[in-house]
């Protein structure tokens, strides 16, 4: 049990449609990260969270990514009118004293 | 710009075999470097966290060493088992002043370990 669950594990969709993921921390973590991670690759940072503020996104993230953090707990990552590239394994990271605790990730396909 | 590489990309190993996977980073300006294990379709399992201040750390089998001058730091399993057989992860945490920064990974080397 890494302390973090993720919402749906898996998800198939079409291509144009909008989905969205959520990441569920057990306990409270100031720091909260949304990674991507191909086949073959390591995983890509997307953004992360210092309590409910967003500090961080990278270029991988484009307009057509929106996370949010509400009340600095869980988090949202949603992609409007996805792409077959869009297709990737969406892991969410919480950070410890120092090191970072991932979650099972949510698989999305993009058909 | 950070890179970090991991040599080989995949190993196979008969049961038993110590091993060692090597990881490389091109800024020094580490906070801390973290190995990872995933198992396929899952998420990541943290196994060994190195801070930029040490030099190695242990667990059970596994012994990680961190040298940052060089920008190089190794894996090391004692006497492998099939449980073992994973993709294993290296990443580094940048280093801001102090502050922690996201992650980046290596591509990983997937080791198999034969019965």
């Amino acid at each position: 049990d890494t302390g973090v669950s993720q919402n749906p594990r898996h998800k198939i969709t079409k291509r144009g449609q909008n989905v969205t993921f959520r990441c569920d921390p057990i306990s409270e973590h100031n720091r909260l990260y949304w990674y991507r991670q191909t086949l073959g690759q390591g995983p890509e940072f997307l953004t992360y969270f210092q309590n409910e503020a967003q500090l961080e996104k990278s270029r991988l993230l484009s307009d057509r990514f929106s996370a949010e953090r509400p009340k600095g707990s869980f988090s949202t990552l949603e992609i409007q009118r996805t792409e077959q590239g869009d297709s990737a394994m969406y892991l969410c990271a919480v950070s410890g004293v120092h090191e970072q605790f991932f979650g099972p990730g949510t698989r999305l396909t993009v058909l | 710009k950070q890179e970090v590489t991991q040599i080989p990309a995949a190993l196979s190993v008969p049961e038993g075999e110590n091993l060692v996977l090597n990881c490389s980073f091109t800024d020094s300006a580490i906070y801390n470097l973290q190995w990872f294990r995933q198992d396929p379709g899952k998420g990541l399992t943290s196994l060994l966290l190195i801070q930029s201040s040490q030099r190695e750390q242990t667990s059970g089998r596994l012994n990680a060493s961190l040298d940052k001058s060089s920008g190089r730091s190794t894996l090391y399993i004692a006497a492998s088992q099939p449980g073992d057989s994973a993709t294993y992860l290296c990443a580094v945490q940048g280093d801001y002043g102090g502050s922690q920064g996201n992650l980046i990974f290596g591509k990983g080397t997937k080791l198999s370990v034969k019965p």
